[in-house]
């Protein structure tokens, strides 16, 4: 069955580090989005790809970055992590566009910066 | 300004009872999505729509595209009902999520 994963599902590190969340899906979805989840927010787009080498930024993009090299793969990139980034990331990947096609999730990473 | 306005933000039912979660939003929309996050985190679309209603199992999404409005309906609610549901809505290349609605059924 197509799935989509995220790992690590669990991530502690330090104000400063870099840190990658990786994504993978085998639906063959050209369309990947990463959101992170707070208390009091709901879920918001950080990034998202609609295809290889395309990369766009959401709402709150600053302090993050993505690559798209293969159809399966988006991760995320935390340059130099800070405490406002800890959070609860999910990838998504779709068919169709953002809001006009069901998306499928991840099933999350909880990241923690201390 | 959040454009997807959730209501209630958390609601305790008897097992049995019917449930209605409300979503009201102030922009133009392509689509509606109805999302469930149970605890563990785990989020799956329930519905899409644009008109009218459509219905899966317990679970019934209308949506009044002129109020600008949509419920989610659960008939004869059940314990594994409990979670967090999620209204979206699609603006163009964009998701716009409510901050959802903790349901808890008891037995």
């Amino acid at each position: 069955d197509a799935e989509i994963t995220q790992s690590p599902r669990h991530k502690i590190t330090e104000t400063g580090r870099q840190v990658t969340l990786a994504c993978h899906q085998t639906w063959n979805h050209n369309n990947m989005f990463w959101y992170r989840q707070d208390l009091g927010h709901g879920l918001r787009l950080i990034h998202y790809s609609y295809g290889v080498q395309d990369t766009n930024k959401g709402e709150v993009s600053d302090g993050y970055s993505v690559s798209r090299s293969n159809t399966e793969d988006l991760p995320l990139t935390l340059e130099s992590a800070a405490s406002s980034q800890t959070s609860v990331y999910f990838c998504a990947s779709s068919t169709g566009l953002a809001g006009t096609d069901t998306q499928y999730f991840g099933p999350g990473t909880r990241l923690t910066v201390l | 300004k959040n454009e997807v306005e959730q209501s209630p933000q958390n609601l305790t039912a008897q097992e049995g009872e019917f449930i209605t979660i409300n979503c009201s939003y102030s922009v133009g929309i392509s689509a509606l999505h109805w999302l469930q996050q149970h605890p563990g985190g785990g989020i799956v679309s329930l519905f899409m729509l644009s008109s009218g209603k459509k219905k899966h199992g317990r679970l019934i999404a209308t949506i009044n595209i002129q109020e600008k409005h949509s419920s989610l309906h659960i008939t004869a609610s059940h314990p594994r009902d409990s979670a967090v549901y999620i209204c979206a809505v699609g603006v163009g290349n964009q998701f716009y999520f409510g901050t959802g609605t903790s349901l808890t059924v008891i037995p």
